[in-house]
């Protein structure tokens, strides 16, 4: 069964620069049919999405948030993150990281989530 | 960006009752749509994809259908477990956008 786990600090500082990973059990990391991504939930922007990433380092960012975020992959640990830079209040909301399924060569279609992990409340503030 | 619009924002049904979510793209996303089901205090879960493919371990009562850049997703036979906000999401150009969701209310 495949689990994701996040992880970071839950309150950061304005200007400051969130943090956090997911640790993926249950399944590698290295599939070739799986991307991953980072997605939040926020009252007031609803569903947004982050960015994605794929096992050979291929991202793809929103770019509404592209100039602050950058995501990395850690085949060894089977683990992914995500980094987003000089935060405001406008960016506390639920960080969930999410599996994507995907198909050709080198995942050239990023398809739909399948699974979510629990998410994680952030708040900036300080 | 490709804007999606669901409708109505909230549904209230009877138990055994059906309801029919619709989820309006601003741009051509052919299949590209997947609809999501979100308890609270729970992350989405993924109900159907490809706008018509239901996903592992999802009730026959859940269906998608789509109709140029209207799709919709119809629920058979309302259970109360079933009480919760649905989200479309168009994945067919970057960036990956969501509807603003559709609560519904079993009552």
């Amino acid at each position: 069964q495949l689990q994701l786990q996040g992880s970071g600090p839950g309150l950061v500082k304005p200007s400051e620069t969130l943090s956090l990973t997911c640790t993926v059990s249950g399944d590698s990391i290295s599939g070739p049919d799986y991307y991953w991504a980072w997605i939040r939930q926020s009252p007031g922007r609803g569903l947004e999405w982050i960015g994605n990433i794929y096992y050979s380092g291929r991202t793809h960012y929103n770019p509404s948030l592209n100039s602050r975020v950058s995501t990395s992959v850690d085949t060894s640990k089977n683990t992914f993150s995500m980094r987003l830079t000089s935060v405001t209040a406008a960016d506390t909301a639920v960080y969930y990281c999410v599996r994507g399924i995907c198909s050709g060569y080198n995942c050239y279609d990023m398809l739909h989530f399948d699974y979510w992990g629990q998410g994680s409340l952030v708040t900036v503030s300080s | 960006e490709i804007v999606m619009t669901q409708s109505p924002a909230t549904l209230s049904v009877s138990p055994g009752e059906g309801a029919t979510l619709s989820c309006r793209a601003s741009q051509y996303i052919k299949n590209n749509l997947a609809w999501y089901q979100q308890k609270p205090g729970q992350a989405p879960r993924l109900l159907i994809y490809g706008a018509s493919s239901t996903a592992t371990n999802i009730a026959a009562r859940f269906s998608g259908s789509e109709s140029g850049t209207e799709f919709t997703l119809t629920i058979n036979s309302l259970q109360s477990e079933d009480s919760a906000i649905y989200f479309c999401q168009q994945f067919h150009t970057w960036p990956f956008t969501f509807g603003g969701g559709t609560k519904v209310e079993v009552k």
